[in-house]
């Protein structure tokens, strides 16, 4: 059964720096997503991507974030300069329309 | 979207049916209910949705009541690998919609 995949499925990184964290969604998939979830929090929209450009963003997802699907299977997100609380649990979503969302296994992100 | 009220948590016997209630008084006309589960810090899994008929996959059924106020999903024989949150998101289905999770039910399956 297709899934979705991400990488890595840990990440750490010193506050300031720049991470990518990437996502392989399902092949014949058109919409596609990235949510996070903070330890022992809620599962958080962040941005939602279709035709090559972003649909919706959440306030999170502020001009350090960045999303792009450089070729034709990878979609990515980008945090330019991570801070203590961009530490969380962040999953891809890819669909094809509708709001049936497949969710990939997470990356989980640790600033320090 | 429709606001959701779930129980925080219940219980259920290992190879009994669980049900899980969801309250969606204000849904509207064109919403779906869509439910989806999150298993120990894994990502959330689609479970099944409805419009206004009742549903059942190979996961779950879907049982949304007739002025599609509330709706329960059920799982027939609970397992101990159905131990999850379970989330009720109502909402429209025009492509692309993001989902909004509260809270859920957190689901523990009892040996």
């Amino acid at each position: 059964e297709p899934e979705v995949t991400q990488t890595p499925s840990h990440q750490v990184t010193q506050m300031g720096q720049e991470v990518i964290l990437r996502c392989v969604p399902i092949s014949n998939h058109l919409y596609f997503y990235w949510y996070r979830q903070i330890l022992g929090q809620k599962v958080e929209f962040l941005v939602s991507f279709y035709n090559n450009e972003i649909s919706e963003k959440s306030e999170i997802f502020d001009d350090q974030f960045s999303v792009e699907r450089p070729d034709g299977s990878n979609f990515t997100l980008k945090i330019r300069s991570t801070k203590l609380e961009d530490s969380a649990m962040y999953f891809c979503a890819s669909g094809t329309g509708g709001s049936e969302q497949y969710f990939g296994p997470g990356t989980r992100l640790t600033v320090t | 979207d429709a606001k959701t009220t779930q129980p925080p948590s219940m219980d259920c016997a290992e190879g009994r049916a669980a049900n899980l209630p969801c309250n969606h008084s204000t849904i509207s006309g064109n919403e779906y209910v869509y439910w989806y589960r999150q298993i120990h810090s894994q990502g959330p899994q689609y479970i099944i949705h409805g419009l206004k008929n009742n549903e059942t996959n190979e996961m779950a059924s879907l049982i949304i009541t007739e002025d599609r106020k509330s709706s329960t999903l059920i799982l027939p024989h609970a397992t101990l690998r159905d131990t999850a949150v379970y989330y009720c998101i109502v909402l429209s289905n025009f492509g692309n919609e993001k989902l909004t999770f509260g809270t859920g039910t957190r689901l523990t399956i009892i040996p």
